[in-house]
């Protein structure tokens, strides 16, 4: 059961560079979610798709851009990485909105 | 602004204490209510949800947690806890029909044998 998964898992950037996280979902559901956590800040969501051809902001989309490549596939792209978006990475997927949502094991990314 | 607080940001426990976690969240209108857990090394899982009807719901693992809404509380509770019970414990909740999930800043529980 791969459920949804993540590459890369762990990435390490210099400023200024790009990179695309991806995600993939084998269960067929309509949503996915791109949340970012940070220590003491709990998840926040950085951009979302209710369905496939259709793509939203959430709390903090600011220097991220995402693809919905069709229903399985949401990446996730930092077209110049900034130390701040040193984090943790998780991609999710839901059925039927944000109902329960199923999360990939987390891509660790570090800027420098 | 929408937001959802846990209070208590570190929790340590010896096994066999009684556990309760609180979250409170903002908003005056319709929510559905999470409590998502994530072992060390590993990613969110649910426990346990509200959506409607009894206001006390159970989960996984012996979990529970009830719903307040005269206190916009959703707290999660355990009578007994265990060692294996140690992990990050994430309040979220949904308001109206919002596709954003709202995650509250997680709790840390660390049960000692």
């Amino acid at each position: 059961n791969a459920g949804v998964t993540q590459t890369p898992k762990f990435q390490v950037l210099k400023t200024g560079q790009s990179m695309t996280l991806q995600c993939a979902q084998d269960m067929n559901h309509n949503s996915m979610y791109w949340y970012r956590q940070d220590p003491g800040m709990g998840l926040r969501l950085i951009y979302y798709s209710a369905s496939e051809g259709t793509t939203d902001k959430g709390e903090v989309p600011n220097g991220y851009n995402v693809s919905r490549l069709n229903k399985r596939e949401f990446s996730l792209r930092l077209e110049s990485a900034a130390p701040s978006q040193t984090s943790v990475y998780f991609c999710a997927s839901s059925a039927r909105g944000p109902g329960e949502l199923f999360f990939g094991e987390g891509s660790r990314l570090t800027v420098l | 602004a929408q937001s959802v607080s846990q209070h208590n940001h570190h929790v340590i426990l010896s096994e066999a204490a009684s556990l309760e976690l609180g979250c409170n969240y903002s908003y005056g209108g319709t929510v559905n209510l999470f409590w998502y857990v994530q072992y060390p090394g590993q990613h969110l899982q649910l426990l346990l949800k509200y959506f409607s009807g009894d206001p006390l719901v159970k989960g996984i693992k012996g979990f529970e947690a009830e719903f307040i809404k005269s206190k916009f509380s959703f707290n999660l509770r355990k009578p007994s806890v265990q060692w294996s019970d140690t992990a990050e414990y994430f309040c979220a909740v949904r308001m109206d029909s919002s596709y954003k999930l709202i995650f509250g800043s997680g709790t840390r529980l660390l049960v000692r044998p």
